[in-house]
């Protein structure tokens, strides 16, 4: 079965402690997306990659550190210096394209910082 | 940071009645135009891409419009029915940003009464 997986569901953190989210996925997509959802709001960019070992800061990248060694996965660490890290976060991909191509998303993470 | 507006931000129609809502985006710089939904504990999962003016989608009894012109698109869903409860997404891709880098509005949230 193809599609993305992000693990866990639910996380819970200390504050000043740093947090990875894993996300994976088996649709042979170049092109990974992080994205962070609150409540009222859209969903905001937080970094990118097109291709392996490559990626771009989004809209709200502060705070935030990814890496892209393998094509399958695209793990976003949340560190202490992110101010208001609980929210809802969405990992997803896609076929690599202008912003054409439909994105593909996985099921999220819900992280709750304490 | 650009501006993708969605109205209304939320809905009630009776099952059985159409229904419609917009988005709307930047005239200028356009580039593709896209539609999610996304229902309650699920991920979003995309209804279209559309990216040429006048273009216009249908997908069962759910269908779209784009006007780049202008900037905006119309959803519009006939006959609702309970399963068509959940939140539309639109995102819009500029052309001059970033290869795959899409900005989403805040969302439609369409509950559908019985």
């Amino acid at each position: 079965d193809g599609g993305i997986t992000q693990s866990p569901k639910y996380l819970f953190r200390k504050e000043g402690q740093n947090v990875t989210l894993s996300c994976e996925q088996n649709l042979n997509h170049d092109a990974m997306y992080w994205y962070r959802q609150d409540p009222g709001q859209g969903l905001r960019l937080i970094y990118y990659s097109q291709i392996v070992n490559d990626f771009q800061k989004g809209d709200i990248a502060e705070g935030y550190s990814v890496s892209r060694e393998k094509k399958e996965s695209f793990p976003l660490t949340v560190t202490s210096a992110q101010k208001n890290p609980t929210a809802f976060y969405l990992c997803a991909s896609s076929i690599w394209g202008q912003g054409d191509t439909e994105q593909y998303f996985g099921p999220g993470t819900r992280l709750t910082v304490t | 940071i650009l501006n993708v507006e969605q109205s209304p931000q939320s809905l009630h129609v009776q099952e059985g009645d159409s229904t419609n809502f917009t988005c709307s985006f930047p005239s200028s710089n356009f580039y593709a135009l896209h539609w999610y939904r996304w229902e309650t504990a699920k991920s979003p999962k995309a209804l279209f891409v559309m990216t040429l003016n006048g273009d216009e989608k249908k997908k069962g009894r759910i269908s779209a419009t784009l006007n780049t012109k202008e900037g905006y698109s119309y959803l519009y869903i006939k006959g609702s029915q309970p399963e068509d409860s959940a939140t539309y997404l639109c995102a819009f891709k500029e052309r001059k940003s970033s290869a795959s880098k899409i900005i989403f509005g805040s969302g439609t949230r369409l509950s559908i009464r019985p």
